[in-house]
């Protein structure tokens, strides 16, 4: 079993949609969870940070975080054709002494005007 | 632009040849990282450099060398790679140790091995 799955798609959905993108994990250690967004032929860069379970909302986005299900989702509300990228979940643990972050495989979202 | 530069963007080399990725970050971050992107994969942490010193070496080939001369700069060191060495390869920097720092990406070097 992999340490995190997460869907691939591609995922495609008018503008204006609501979206969710989600990921499983089995390693109990992960200690913090982010959302990292992909664009063509860019690096990810980070979108959201969890700590705890529960709901973080930054704008139009909001990240859930349920331990107990070791499942993580990230909301997008009212899309944008800008919103289309990758999204990559990422979890990480301290090891060491320093961050070790897993990745999902990433989901393709095309948001379409 | 993140702060965090690659280059080349794009490579192009045989399976003799010898090359070099470069990365620079002008964050004055402490932590610097090698990942390799591969389609439909998840990024693979590849190498760890924390404070000039390898803490990591995720069971990576040898034909994979990195070197990290000081904190604002990582190399790695190509030689006699396989075509499935050809993916999207990544350096990210990070404030360092700690609860939680977050990771800035480079562009990343496309990288074909023919």
């Amino acid at each position: 079993q992999k340490e995190v799955e997460q869907d691939p798609g591609p995922l495609s959905v008018p503008e204006g949609a609501i979206v969710s993108l989600n990921c499983t994990y089995s390693n109990s250690a992960f200690q913090y969870f982010m959302w990292y967004r992909q664009y063509s032929r860019k690096g990810p860069e980070l979108l959201m940070y969890t700590y705890s379970s529960g709901n973080k909302e930054d704008g139009r986005f909001t990240a859930q975080v349920d331990k107990s299900s070791k499942y993580i989702s990230l909301f997008i509300r009212d899309s944008q054709p800008s919103d289309s990228a990758t999204y990559l979940c990422a979890m990480s643990e301290v090891s060491g002494g320093y961050q070790k972050v897993t990745f999902g495989t990433g989901t393709k979202l095309q948001v379409i005007p | 632009e993140t702060g965090v530069t690659q280059t080349p963007r794009h490579l192009v080399m045989g399976m003799t040849n010898k090359k070099s990725l470069k990365c620079e970050q002008h964050l004055g971050h402490n932590a610097m990282y090698w990942y390799k992107q591969s389609a439909k994969k998840p990024l693979e942490l590849m190498f760890v450099y924390s404070l000039e010193e390898r803490v990591e070496n995720n069971s990576v080939p040898s034909r994979f060398s990195p070197e990290c001369p000081n904190s604002s700069h990582l190399f790695l060191h190509l030689h006699t790679l396989q075509p499935e060495d050809s993916a999207l390869y990544l350096c990210a920097s990070s404030p360092g140790q700690g609860a939680f720092t977050e990771a800035f990406f480079g562009q990343g070097t496309r990288l074909t091995v023919v």
